[in-house]
């Protein structure tokens, strides 16, 4: 089963805030909530993680719900290089470490 | 330059012709993993390292295997390669202690006929 679904694609006026969500309802309390985007078939890049508080950086801001069933990445002013798809993470502990669960992503078009 | 190098990067094979894709970083992470991508999936980990030594498997482990003796080396080794795995690959390298946050190489786009 999946950990996390995100919508398949969204598109954002550019300017205006782009609010990416994420379910992830059977996360457990010790595991974290990452973002990562891809632009074409590029490597990922980091964007921001979180366990349970908020978070903001310089990129963005990640909103977890209280539950942390759900969260939503915002990217406060789109612009056209934001682009991309963008991948909800959990992050699991593993038999010797860190595992990473990918959701399937969603495509981003910042429209002019 | 700080960075996470893969060889090949792209790669035309036949069924069971042993390959290795090669993964090096030069920033001393300790942490290194394998994913692959592939249409609709996303990415799924193949295996994972917390570092020399020590190395365990993600959530698509059939038909790799992995060997970290060198803390900058993660190489990804099919002993018999097949058509589903087909796909196209990518290593990541992180310091644990700072979040795990995961630097990408570049991909290899991997054929397997």
């Amino acid at each position: 089963d999946a950990k996390t679904t995100q919508p398949t694609s969204m598109d954002c006026a550019e300017g205006r805030a782009a609010n990416l969500p994420c379910n992830h309802s059977t996360i457990s309390g010790n595991e974290y909530v990452y973002w990562y985007r891809q632009i074409h078939s590029q490597g990922p890049q980091y964007i921001i993680h979180g366990l349970k508080n908020n978070e903001t950086n310089e990129m963005a801001s990640l909103i977890i719900t209280e539950d942390r069933k759900s969260s939503t990445l915002i990217l406060p002013h789109a612009t056209l290089r934001d682009t991309a798809v963008y991948y909800c993470i959990v992050r699991v502990m593993g038999n010797t470490g860190n595992q990473f669960y990918f959701g399937t992503g969603t495509s981003l078009t910042v429209i002019p | 330059e700080a960075q996470v190098t893969q060889n090949p990067r792209y790669l035309i094979t036949v069924t069971g012709k042993k390959l290795t894709v090669t993964c090096s970083q030069n920033m001393n992470h300790e942490y290194m993993s394998w994913y692959r991508q592939d249409p609709g999936l996303g990415l799924r980990q193949i295996y994972y390292s917390m570092n020399v030594e020590v190395t365990d498997k993600g959530d698509v482990p059939e038909g790799y295997k992995v060997s970290r003796k060198e803390k900058r080396n993660f190489p990804l080794i099919l002993e018999s390669p097949s058509p589903n795995q087909t796909s196209l690959y990518f290593c990541a390298s992180s310091f644990i202690s700072s979040g795990n946050e995961q630097f990408f190489g570049p991909g290899t786009r991997l054929t397997v006929l």
